[in-house]
């Protein structure tokens, strides 16, 4: 699986949109880009995926450069309770089961 | 539905003692991974079950192992446990197959080894 680079900490005021970056420039044609977040002594939750299109849920956006080298996961009106770290996770789609966590970007959202 | 159940949520063992950890994962799932998490390595994949067949590994010590029922629940064992087992031990299951399409974890089980 490709490895990643995300900035350590980041900051945002409540109701802000949270822009999280993520590196991946040696990612290869037929992996994925895969988003999880922990919130404190709780499991990782899944977010969000894509391939090279753009994706959007009901908790997130994911903007994935054209030479998909690069993503930003948007969380669009951020609240106190998305503080968490947030892992970006590049992988095949049927590489089976192993998910590489990186340390991820520690998000603090301020009242 | 019911989410991820993993039991007990805390343990306190001594070293040289063995321990069992149990998950349940959600109804209709039949893989189930494990996670070892620690503030010095963070997160790390210890292995996966799939229909009562371990079919990834991580790296780490034969003193860690795992099976899976025929109900798909899985249990993880660890012997001969040291001061650097540690950790929150997390579960994760999925439908499996040969498709990943996001797992859904556990809140864990926190063991502390004294």
């Amino acid at each position: 699986d490709a490895k990643t680079t995300q900035p350590p900490s980041m900051d945002c005021a409540e109701g802000r949109a949270a822009n999280l970056p993520c590196n991946h420039s040696t990612i290869s044609g037929n992996e994925y880009v895969y988003w999880y977040r922990q919130i404190h002594s709780q499991g990782p939750q899944y977010i969000i995926h894509g391939l090279k299109n753009n994706e959007t849920n009901e908790m997130a956006s994911l903007i994935i450069t054209e030479d998909r080298k690069s993503s930003t996961l948007i969380l669009p009106h951020a609240t106190l309770r998305d503080t968490a770290v947030y892992y970006c996770i590049v992988r095949e789609e049927t590489s089976g089961s192993r998910l590489t966590f990186g340390e991820g970007t520690q998000l603090t959202v301020n009242p | 539905k019911a989410g991820v159940t993993q039991t007990p949520r805390y343990l306190i063992k001594t070293r040289g003692q063995q321990v069992t950890l149990s998950c349940s994962p959600i109804s209709g799932h039949r893989s189930v991974s494990w996670y070892q998490q620690t503030p010095g390595q963070g997160l790390q994949f210890l292995f996966e079950y799939f229909s009562e067949t371990q079919r990834n590994k991580g790296n780490f010590p034969g003193r860690f192992s795992g099976r899976q029922f025929s109900n798909s629940r899985s249990e993880m064992n660890v012997s001969t446990l040291e001061l650097g087992d540690s950790a929150l031990y997390l579960c994760a299951s999925s439908l499996g197959g040969g498709s990943y399409r996001g797992y859904t974890f556990g809140s864990g089980t926190r063991l502390t080894v004294v």
